[in-house]
């Protein structure tokens, strides 16, 4: 069975563009975070998706920031415009509806994205 | 607010010897707890989870993890650590009510031959 997928692996883009970041999740997960790594520091959630309502976006840092989940499956993550704090590596994770919070998040490799 | 420390973020160990990796968090109730690990150009993998129980949790790749919680302690350990065992480990929580992992800064693991 395939893992989560991330599209780019890498990105690099300049100041003011706009970039997106697409997430498969495994098939048949309804729960679906993105998370995001800022060079040296520690992993930060952003949101999570249950199917394709947001359930909790708290992590968002700032509206340049949406997120979509079109029919519960693939998401994806656009930046506009994107801004040199942006850069970092953007996780996204899955994991099955039953059995709640205790279950395992399966994640992917990340796309790293680099804004000059 | 919640939070998760591991404190070494390098450890060098050589091949064989035994590895034990910190992680403090804090929090008023038990929360969920997780260790994952990242090899280069992999996605995290789950190492090991605690909720309740045995507070001793075996996990994959021989590694163990102990849960504490007058220390408010998760630390994770492997008696023999193999060269394979280099990657970057994750301590990780979950809190009631919510679904967000809150992690840890990470260890990164070097292992000599």
């Amino acid at each position: 069975e395939a893992g989560v997928t991330q599209f780019p692996s890498h990105s690099v883009i300049e100041k003011g563009q706009t970039v997106t970041l697409r997430c498969d999740p495994i098939s048949g997960h309804d729960n679906l975070y993105w998370y995001r790594r800022v060079m040296g520091k520690e992993i930060k959630f952003l949101l999570h998706f249950v199917k394709e309502s947001k359930q909790d976006e708290s992590g968002m840092p700032n509206n340049r920031f949406l997120a979509e989940r079109t029919g519960g499956t693939y998401s994806t993550l656009k930046v506009q415009p994107a801004e040199l704090e942006d850069s970092g590596v953007y996780f996204c994770a899955s994991s099955l509806l039953t059995g709640g919070p205790y279950n395992e998040q399966f994640f992917g490799p990340g796309t790293r994205l680099t804004v000059l | 607010a919640q939070s998760v420390t591991q404190p070494d973020i390098h450890i060098t160990v050589s091949e064989g010897a035994s590895l034990e990796l910190r992680c403090n968090y804090s929090y008023g109730a038990t929360p969920y707890l997780f260790w994952y690990v990242q090899s280069p150009g992999q996605g995290l993998q789950l190492l090991l989870k605690y909720f309740s129980g045995d507070t001793l949790v075996q996990g994959i790749k021989g590694f163990e993890a102990e849960f504490k919680r007058s220390q408010s302690s998760f630390n994770l350990r492997k008696p023999s650590v193999h060269w394979s065992d280099a990657a970057e480990y994750f301590c990780a929580v979950v809190t009631s009510g919510t679904y967000k992992y809150i992690f840890g800064t990470g260890t990164r693991l070097k292992v000599l031959a």
